[in-house]
């Protein structure tokens, strides 16, 4: 049982180049989250979904953008990377509140924009 | 909107000693409330949870916390800190009403000393 998987783990990007963030959970979850992680800033969330097909802004949504196509897969993409989006990214999953609440966290991905 | 604020940002113990986190939380109703715990280089890790009911909850490796609705606070304790203790702790409140999306404080980071 993998649980939460980020693909890939580091990137160095230069400004203006494009990416994407895969993110795979087999614990069939609904809820999906991508957060960004930056020193003294905790975790911020950037988009979530609430079920396949179903996508949402968070806290800091600009200059991302998010698919779920398939239940088990949430994508992150960066269409025109900047320097600010340097960051360690994290996936997580949830089954919600009526079951535990808990999220599940990925190992993270490191991402430099140059 | 909920948030979160650990005044703490880093914090040093020695091993053997007691261990106290504080996190305040704001938000018009009752929250669930969260402990995460990050190793270096690592995703994070549930320590315990606050839903309902009795106010103080156990976690995992030794730790408990402490809900006070009249305080707004989670306070995280370990009597006696183990040097494998050493990490980052996220303090997080979710909503009932809100997609099931967490808010994380800034983070405590707490290096234990021999």
């Amino acid at each position: 049982n993998a649980g939460v998987t980020q693909t890939p783990k580091f990137r160095v990007l230069k400004t203006g180049q494009s990416m994407t963030l895969l993110c795979a959970q087999d614990m069939n979850h609904e809820y999906m989250y991508w957060y960004r992680q930056d020193p003294g800033m905790g975790l911020r969330l950037i988009h979530y979904s609430v079920g396949e097909g179903t996508t949402a802004k968070g806290e800091v949504p600009d200059g991302y953008n998010v698919s779920r196509l398939k239940k088990q897969n949430f994508l992150l993409g960066l269409e025109s990377a900047a320097p600010s989006q340097t960051s360690v990214y994290f996936c997580a999953s949830s089954y919600g509140w009526t079951v535990s609440g808990e999220l599940f966290f990925g190992e993270g991905s490191r991402l430099t924009v140059l | 909107a909920q948030s979160v604020t650990q005044p703490d940002i880093h914090i040093t113990v020695s091993e053997g000693a007691s261990l106290e986190l504080r996190c305040n939380y704001s938000y018009g109703a009752t929250p669930y409330l969260f402990w995460y715990v990050q190793s270096p280089g690592q995703g994070l890790q549930l320590l315990l949870k606050y839903f309902s009911g009795d106010t103080l909850v156990q976690g995992i490796k030794g730790f408990e916390a402490e809900f006070k609705r009249s305080q707004s606070s989670f306070n995280l304790r370990k009597p006696s800190v183990h040097w494998s203790d050493a990490a980052e702790y996220f303090c997080a409140v979710g909503a009932r009403s809100n997609d099931y999306k967490l808010s994380f404080g800034a983070g405590t980071t707490v290096t234990v000393r021999a």
